[in-house]
């Protein structure tokens, strides 16, 4: 079964307009972080934003907020005010204990492509 | 957050040689990740390196195709052995420090094999 799950492979965005891009992701542990990661066409890897599986509040970090629905397994990241610079690939991921190994190392989505149209 | 700096940033090599990726980092940092994410797909965990003992190789990876070094908190290799075009990708390391949630990555190396 897939643990984290981007069903939107791409998202267009009219500039400074608001988008939401869907993670849901599956665990059995109680403990887990989600995150979110910015892949411009460089390659690079970009954090945004962090939730943890305790937390009472839904993260914010600037432009960027969580929506964090733990019933329904969800963390769907919300892009306030879209700028032509937050087109990108956009990847969701969890952190949990591995079966195996016991460690904790980060599960990534298939990733969203967004692009923000002027 | 911690810097990560990686060399090389891009390399084209030929096929059946190999090539070592050099990951700093500019703190100690406890965990240290290696990711592989094959061109249009997502990232995938190499290993886990870890300081004074060998690394934990994740299912389908193995020591003698990629054999990673971490000699301190700080700094790890990971080389690309025998290379053919299917190892054609980009290569990313990552940290994580004790107490801290946010977890990040370096630059990236992009591998291509001919």
């Amino acid at each position: 079964a897939q643990k984290i799950t981007q069903t939107q492979p791409g998202m267009f965005v009219q500039e400074k307009e608001a988008v939401t891009l869907d993670c849901t992701y599956d665990t059995s542990d109680p403990s887990y972080g989600l995150f979110w990661y910015k892949q411009p066409s460089s390659g690079e890897m970009i954090f945004l934003i962090y939730q943890g599986s305790y937390d009472q509040q839904n993260a914010t970090e600037g432009r960027y907020s969580l929506n964090f629905q733990k019933a329904r397994k969800s963390a769907n990241l919300v892009i306030s005010a879209s700028q032509l610079g937050d087109s990108a690939m956009y990847f969701c991921a969890m952190r949990e204990p591995r079966l195996d190994t016991g460690r904790r190392a980060l599960t990534f989505g298939s990733g969203t492509r967004l692009q923000v149209q002027p | 957050s911690a810097v990560i700096s990686q060399k090389p940033s891009r390399d084209i090599c030929q096929r059946g040689t190999s090539l070592t990726i050099q990951c700093q980092v500019d703190s100690q940092v406890t965990m240290m990740f290696w990711y592989r994410q094959q061109p249009g797909q997502s990232l995938t965990l190499i290993a886990t390196a870890n300081q004074g003992s060998e690394a934990t190789y994740e299912s389908g990876f193995v020591i003698d195709k990629f054999p990673i070094s971490r000699p301190n908190l700080t700094f790890s290799t990971l080389t690309v052995s025998n290379m053919s075009p299917e190892d054609s990708s980009i290569y990313l390391c990552s940290d994580k420090k004790a107490g801290y949630n946010e977890q990040f990555f370096g630059p990236g190396t992009r591998l291509t094999v001919l």
